[in-house]
């Protein structure tokens, strides 16, 4: 079946525009991840979904960064007034379930990478 | 806290030769262990995985062996390809936001270099 699907696959704006990427999880996955991936490091973990909600967005870098999901499907990571240090791949996941066992193994999508000039 | 603690950052060995990844984690409840291997400019994808009723799990070149009582689990590729060069991450269900509640927390990657 479809994989994770993310769009744009690059985007390249300017200081202070705000951007928005996009996230298809496989569908029925109930749980949907954000990351952010800089240059040769890891996997910087922003925000999770179970379902439609997000219990904690403490992993945000900041409050110029949001993200929505609705219908249980779709998510939209936001990220307004953008800086250069916003410049990263911003990678998507989703799992059958959030918890325990290997229904929460994370499939991940091939990621948009933001580049802000 | 919680954390998924992965060693070494990077790894060079000869081409044929085995190459050994830990990981240690820090929830004693942790019931399952993936492996995810990201070659350069590409996703993350799963290679391996294993539960926790199991010590050892092999797939042809690959293997990961779990040692629950010292909470720590390794990958093992033998015979190293030029093709095995990415950087591999472990991952560990961690609690998460309050009690029964657990989220896959990924190590901070090995970039394993096979030289020809």
């Amino acid at each position: 079946g479809a994989g994770v699907s993310q769009s744009p696959s690059n985007k390249v704006t300017e200081k202070g525009k705000d951007v928005e990427l996009r996230c298809d999880p496989i569908s029925g996955h109930t749980a949907l991840y954000w990351y952010r991936q800089s240059l040769g490091q890891g996997l910087e973990f922003l925000i999770y979904f179970q379902g439609n909600s997000a219990p904690d967005k403490s992993g945000l870098p900041s409050d110029r960064f949001s993200a929505e999901r609705t219908g249980g499907s779709v998510s939209t990571l936001t990220i307004q007034r953008t800086q250069q240090e916003d410049s990263a791949v911003y990678l998507c996941a989703s799992s059958l379930e959030f918890g325990q066992g290997n229904k929460i193994t994370q499939y991940f999508g091939p990621g948009t990478r933001l580049l802000v000039l | 806290g919680e954390n998924v603690e992965q060693h070494p950052s990077t790894l060079s060995v000869q081409e044929g030769d085995s190459a050994v990844i830990k990981c240690t984690y820090s929830d004693s409840a942790s019931n399952y262990f993936p492996w995810y291997k990201q070659e350069l400019g590409k996703r993350p994808q799963l290679i391996i995985d294993i539960r926790s009723n199991v010590g050892e799990k092999k797939d042809q070149r690959i293997a990961v062996t779990l040692n629950k009582t010292a909470k720590h689990f390794s990958l093992h590729i033998t015979e190293t390809q030029p093709e095995d060069s990415a950087v591999y991450f472990c991952a560990a269900p961690l609690s998460y936001s309050g009690a029964g509640s657990y989220q896959l927390t990924f190590g901070k990657g090995t970039k394993l270099s096979v030289i020809p």
